[in-house]
């Protein structure tokens, strides 16, 4: 099976840097996706990590380590509008099943 | 404009009634697949469909039948043996199994009372 964690909650100050961690236990994947959600409305996709290392798109970036099970989104620069909840989600190899998505983490960022 | 369109937005029912939720899109996609979403949580797969006249049930498909019958509409239908249908329902559709960037709709808030 695959399971995907994150932290349900953080907060950041305006203009500040935020990390976003994902933990994973899946046999396979083609690859770590992050997704970004405001309130009432729809994912919309971030950014995608096939191989290991970092992927930089504007103010974020993204991070996965295979060997070690983790990814990261890293948001630079945090303004209000960045305030949604943000999900890791992954493609399994096995099998025939589509995007499995961790529970989200909320982000807050305050002035 | 390419996108997926959700319809209703907001739509309400009276518990016991089954309820079609509607999801369009025009980006030529294979793949589609029906989300729910509760408060505070992630997102479970309901149904997925990789191409015409066919789909296969996802984690949580008990309470709930899809169809698709044309590549740019797979409708939900909730029904009576649904235990909890109160909830946001996400359409997503992908160019394929293999694509790991999927488009969603807008959503449908379904409020059974």
């Amino acid at each position: 099976g695959q399971s995907l964690e994150q932290p349900s909650e953080v907060t950041a100050v305006e203009g500040a840097i935020v990390q976003i961690n994902c933990t994973y236990q899946t046999s396979g994947f083609y690859g770590l996706s992050w997704y970004q959600q405001h309130d009432g409305g729809a994912p919309t996709f971030l950014s995608y990590n096939g191989l290991d290392g970092l992927e930089e798109t504007g103010r974020f970036s993204s991070f996965l380590s295979r060997s070690d099970s983790y990814g990261y989104l890293l948001l630079q620069e945090l303004q209000m509008k960045d305030s949604a909840s943000y999900f890791c989600a992954v493609r399994p190899v096995s099998g025939n099943t589509p995007l499995v998505f961790g529970k989200g983490t909320r982000l807050s960022v305050i002035a | 404009d390419g996108g997926i369109t959700q319809s209703p937005k907001y739509l309400f029912r009276k518990e016991g009634q089954n309820v079609t939720l509607s999801c369009e899109q025009n980006l030529n996609h294979d793949a589609m697949y029906w989300y729910r979403q509760d408060p505070g949580q992630g997102l479970r797969l309901i149904y997925y469909s990789q191409i015409v006249n066919d789909f296969q049930k996802g984690d949580i498909a008990e309470g709930y039948s899809v169809s698709r019958e044309k590549k740019e509409s797979f409708p939900l239908t909730v029904t009576s043996a649904q235990k909890n249908p109160t909830a946001f329902y996400l359409c997503a559709s992908s160019m394929g199994r293999m694509n790991t960037e999927a488009f969603f709709g807008q959503g449908t808030r379904l409020t059974v009372v």
